[in-house]
This record gives structure tokens, sequence and C-alpha cells, in this order.
């Protein structure tokens, strides 16, 4: 049973370009939600996904956008990096909108930015 | 705004004893809260919630009681075990919404010494 899988686990990249980070969710599991957490931080949530949509979105700006696939896998995408968006990018997948199952969590990209 | 705070960034005790972690929050619409564990280079693991509607819930050595009126949660683990190491997150959902954007605290880094 495979759990949540991110690729890659490592990227650095420079200011002002732009990066897609992907997941593939629990098997089972039809919804996608992305974190950013940084150093000392907890996770702070990004968006959701469902039914290829973005349902619910954190308080972050348009330069972070999303995609689900029918297969269910994600990708984030961040545009004109800044040095602050260096952080663990962590997905978490679950089953539905509205379920008592706890969401399950990758190990997460840890994006650098130079 | 941090809605959750976890305000002890550590703590170490003695394998055998109680590990009490203790998580606040100001928004009174959470209506589940949930404890997350992460250990390097993972994702955090699902540990244990609880609905607001309990002021209790028990899984074999964890235990997570909820003060309502105090808008505060602790995690109890007895005994602690060196393997329980690890940092811990609070978070919490304002489920009866079908808000899914979990806050989460800035967690404790636990230390159980053998």
């Amino acid at each position: 049973d495979a759990g949540v899988t991110q690729s890659p686990t490592h990227l650095i990249k420079t200011r002002g370009q732009q990066v897609t980070l992907r997941c593939s969710p629990k098997s089972g599991h039809d919804t996608v939600s992305w974190y950013q957490q940084a150093l000392g931080q907890g996770p702070q949530f990004i968006f959701q996904y469902y039914e290829e949509e973005e349902r619910q979105r954190g308080n972050f700006p348009d330069r972070f956008s999303g995609h689900q696939f029918p297969n269910y896998s994600s990708e984030l995408n961040v545009n004109a990096l800044l040095l602050g968006d260096s952080a663990l990018y962590l997905c978490a997948s679950s089953l539905g909108l509205n379920t008592n199952q706890p969401q399950h969590f990758g190990d997460g990209t840890r994006l650098s930015i130079l | 705004d941090q809605q959750v705070k976890q305000n002890s960034p550590s703590l170490s005790v003695q394998e055998g004893r109680i590990s009490i972690l203790n998580c606040d929050y100001t928004n009174s619409m959470f209506d589940y809260f949930l404890w997350y564990k992460k250990y390097p280079a993972e994702g955090p693991t699902f540990l244990i919630s609880i609905s607001s509607i309990k002021d209790k819930n028990e899984d074999g050595r964890f235990t997570v009681f909820l003060n309502k009126s105090a808008k505060h949660l602790s995690l109890h683990i007895v005994p602690s075990q060196p393997g329980d190491s690890a940092v811990y997150f609070c978070a919490a959902l304002t489920r009866r919404y079908n808000n899914n954007d979990m806050r989460f605290g800035a967690g404790t880094r636990l230390t159980v010494k053998p």
C-alpha cells in the first residue's frame, strides 16, 4: 500500500525562476493538500485540490498555483521565486473533502532559493 | 495570525516518565484537533485526534485532553520511550464548515533520554 510520494526530494533554484513539485496521493485517496513549512515553524496550508479543482486556499499569493490530474496526483507550481520561498513543501492526501480520516503526509520536497 | 500556539519549543524527559506537550488556540470555531509526530527527513505522521464534543481521547500510551473553556489541549505520553523522540505538532480544523485549512503550531521537540 503506497503512501504519499513526493518528487523531487531536494531542489535548488535561483530568484525569479519557476518550480514545479509533484505529489502522488496514498492509494485510495482522492484529495490533495499542499503545505509550506518554513524552518522552525509548523506547516502552513497553501491549497487543497479535489475533483481536479482548487477547493480551498490559504493566505498565499497567486504565484502559487496547482493542478490535480484525473489519477488524483497533483502539482504545485511557484513562479517568480523569492528567497522567502525556501522551505519544505509537504503534500498531504485524504479521502473526500469532509471526512473523519486524518490527512497523510509525504516526506516533502526541500526547496532552496539562492 | 498564529491561531495555534505551542509555547514550548523543546521538552526533555527520562525514559519511563510522563511527557506532557501543550497547545493553545485562539479561534473558538475550531472543532477538531490533531497531533502529528515528525521524525527528521520524514513527513508528519498522524498520532491522535479529538473532537470538540469530547474532553479526552486515549490510544495506548497516548492521551489527548481538551479544555474548551481555556482553549487548551495537551498530549500525554505514558510511559515515554526513546523512540518517541521527535517533533510534535498540534493542529486544528473547523470541520463543521468543511474548512480543511488545517492550522499547525510551531511544534515541540521531545527528547526522551534512556
